[in-house]
């Protein structure tokens, strides 16, 4: 069974960069099957993806985020991590990370997910 | 604001069949394939629908999907009280970024 488990800090201040990453269990995210991709719910609203990487190394970012965000694999420890820099209170968000299962291009679906971790910008 | 568009809620009796729709345009829903997901309050999504009409293994069959032209649908037969929950539609948008609906609250009455 698949498992993905966010960690990180929980409060940034303004102006820094949030950093996070996901350790993955079950599977290698090596496989060069999934999408590993990170996604964000601002508090009591709808979902935001942010972005993916690949085994690859290649990456693909919400063209909204694009120039603040960076998402990378370190298959040596099965992890995957995103960096958002210059963040302000708007990024104050949970942060999932999810396996994206797409087979084709443009179906991305994500069939796991980790519980989340509530992020805070505030000084 | 969110690229797709859900109702912000739905209600039925146990038993019901209930929808709930999710409108697009032709550069997501109308060109790509749809998915939803169920969030009960405090926990992750969990996956219901992928590629439109197709269920994960462990998804009863009282949910269905369907798509035609820029909408889609979700339908939960055999309405049940742990169906209580928030729905999401998603989709791939040609924009180059996947969107989501802005949520569907259930409320099993």
């Amino acid at each position: 069974q698949v498992q993905l488990q966010e960690s990180g800090p929980g409060l940034v201040k303004p102006s820094q960069t949030l950093s996070l990453t996901c350790t993955v269990s079950g599977g290698s995210i090596n496989s060069g099957v999934y999408y590993w991709t990170w996604i964000r719910q601002h508090p009591g609203k709808g979902l935001e993806w942010i972005g993916y990487a690949y085994f690859s190394g290649s990456t693909y970012y919400n063209p909204s985020l694009k120039s603040r965000v960076a998402i990378s694999l370190d298959t040596s420890k099965n992890q995957f991590s995103l960096k958002l820099s210059s963040v302000t209170a708007a990024d104050t968000a949970v942060y999932y990370c999810a396996r994206d299962s797409a087979t084709q291009t443009k179906q991305n679906f994500f069939d796991y997910w980790g519980q989340g971790t509530l992020v805070t910008v505030s000084s | 604001q969110s690229v797709l568009t859900q109702p912000p809620s739905a209600s039925g009796t146990p038993g019901q069949r209930v929808t709930i729709s999710c409108s697009g345009s032709s550069s997501n829903i109308g060109s790509n394939y749809v998915h939803w997901y169920q969030q009960i309050p405090g926990t992750a999504p969990k996956l219901l629908i992928y590629s439109n009409n197709q269920r994960p293994s462990g998804v009863p069959d009282r949910f269905s999907g369907s798509k035609s032209g820029t909408s889609a649908s979700l339908a939960i037969s055999g309405l049940r009280s742990e169906d209580e929950a928030d729905y999401f539609c998603a989709a791939w948008d040609d924009s180059l970024s996947a969107v989501f609906g802005g949520g569907t609250k259930l409320t099993v009455l």
